[in-house]
């Protein structure tokens, strides 16, 4: 089984809200992302965890608020967006096991964030 | 910096219209190319991963291959399902560690008519 869970499938939020995205992943995986994703654009990286630590932050906003509980999940926590920030949320994960292959990502089917 | 450049933008093909979708990269040592599909509104689904030069995978009517520069994703007697974005990726030697930053390309926008 390749599947990556997300939930919301979509949320509308105003630019004082907070609210939270997830992700699960029952792979074993050791390493999740998330990723930003605008219309007719590819997918653009924004954070990676590998074994539970964030690894990688791609200079996002602290609007941004990741958190990894476990090895299975994977959160985002949002406060303040702006109107600009609405895009497709998705979530991702691989293998990662510190090794030097390069593993493939799976990804979810993301979540449709609308702020308004 | 890594780079990749996908050809066509959008490609039309008639239903059983073979053709081909281009992806050329520059990257400081590939550890791994990716193809993904995407459905309008749905993540990217995968598809292929190719390591090293010369290499060729195959999915139903997919072909991928990968030489020292591109990398060609060859669709044989497309259907109306076979219509997506398809994206390619790379992951360069940077970091050293077997996660981290995918670049991907543009995608290629495929419709196939019946």
């Amino acid at each position: 089984d390749t599947e990556v869970t997300q939930t919301p499938k979509h949320l509308v939020m105003g630019m004082t809200n907070k609210k939270s995205l997830k992700c699960e992943q029952h792979m074993g995986h050791r390493a999740m992302y998330w990723y930003k994703q605008k219309a007719k654009k590819p997918p653009e990286l924004m954070f990676v965890y590998s074994y539970e630590k964030l690894s990688i932050n791609e200079s996002v906003p602290s609007r941004f608020s990741p958190e990894c509980p476990n090895s299975s999940l994977l959160n985002l926590h949002l406060h303040a967006l702006q109107p600009e920030d609405s895009a497709l949320y998705l979530c991702a994960s691989s293998w990662g096991g510190g090794g030097l292959t390069s593993y493939e990502q799976y990804f979810g089917p993301g979540t449709r964030l609308t702020v308004t | 910096e890594d780079q990749v450049t996908q050809s066509p933008e959008a490609l039309r093909l008639q239903e059983g219209e073979s053709s081909s979708l281009n992806c050329s990269y520059t990257v400081s040592g590939l550890r791994g190319l990716f193809w993904y599909r995407q459905d309008p509104g749905k993540g990217p689904e995968f598809l292929f991963t190719l390591y090293s030069a010369g290499e060729e995978k195959e999915k139903e009517r997919l072909k991928a291959t990968l030489t020292k520069k591109e990398s060609f994703l060859h669709i044989t007697a497309p259907k109306p399902e076979d219509s997506a974005t398809y994206l390619c990726a790379v992951q360069g030697n940077a970091g050293g560690t077997s996660y981290g930053k995918l670049t991907f390309g543009q995608g290629t926008i495929l419709t196939v008519h019946p």
